[in-house]
């Protein structure tokens, strides 16, 4: 079955420092993954996508087959990147991760 | 519209009540999904339709739930017997068919069973 885990609940770090929020999966094949974040009293977003290889808000992961993995990374933590990080595996439809919520304290 | 809009944002309703969730997609989103929110966790896949057909319901928890979408566009799931365990975030996404360009969340719906 597929499935997507994120085994850190919660992630604090200070501003300024590097975060990486882990994401790993399991699916058949060759999975489409993505990260979304919901931001307090917001409706969940799309952060981004690993077939498109960009970098939202300084935010980047990339696929790793080997290790079944798709973190998150950003160098340098701002305080507005506090929210709901949501890794998400696409088959039929979206399978998501338990979440990380992410704390960027000044 | 412009966005997915999900009424009502709050329902309290009593044990044993029937409920019915509303979304209403983006304009010339074939897709539409529903999730379900319980607290601390990640959204949990209920049921998706491609158009009028419900392509796969495996998510449903029970037959006490259901969902239809008679002309395509807007959804309603419907709950009966409400138990307190129903009690969640019922989220609706929307997309365009097979999910290309990803999906659309509206703002869900927080169902209180008291």
């Amino acid at each position: 079955a597929q499935r997507v885990t994120q085994p850190e609940k919660l992630l604090s770090v200070f501003k300024g420092a590097p975060v990486e929020l882990k994401c790993n999966y399991s699916y058949s094949g060759s999975p489409e993954l993505f990260w979304y974040v919901q931001y307090s009293r917001q409706r969940l977003q799309l952060l981004l996508r690993h077939i498109s290889r960009e970098s939202i808000k300084g935010f980047t992961a990339d696929l790793n087959k080997g290790e079944t993995s798709f973190h998150l990374k950003k160098p340098f933590a701002q305080e507005e990147d506090s929210a709901m990080y949501y890794c998400a595996g696409a088959g039929n439809m979206l399978t998501f991760g338990g979440g990380t919520r992410l704390m960027v304290k000044p | 519209g412009a966005g997915v809009s999900q009424t009502p944002s709050n329902k309290v309703t009593e044990k044993g009540k029937y409920v019915e969730l509303r979304c209403d997609p983006i304009s010339g989103h074939t897709a539409l999904y529903w999730y379900r929110q319980s607290l601390g966790q990640g959204p949990e896949f209920l049921i998706y339709f491609q158009g009028t057909g419900a392509a796969d319901d495996s998510g449903l928890p029970n037959d006490r739930f259901f969902a239809v979408r008679p002309e395509g566009s807007v959804s309603t799931l419907k709950i009966q017997r409400t138990e307190r365990g129903d009690s969640a975030v019922y989220l609706c996404a929307s997309s365009l068919e097979g999910g290309i360009g990803g999906y659309t969340f509206g703002s869900g719906t927080r169902l209180t069973v008291v």
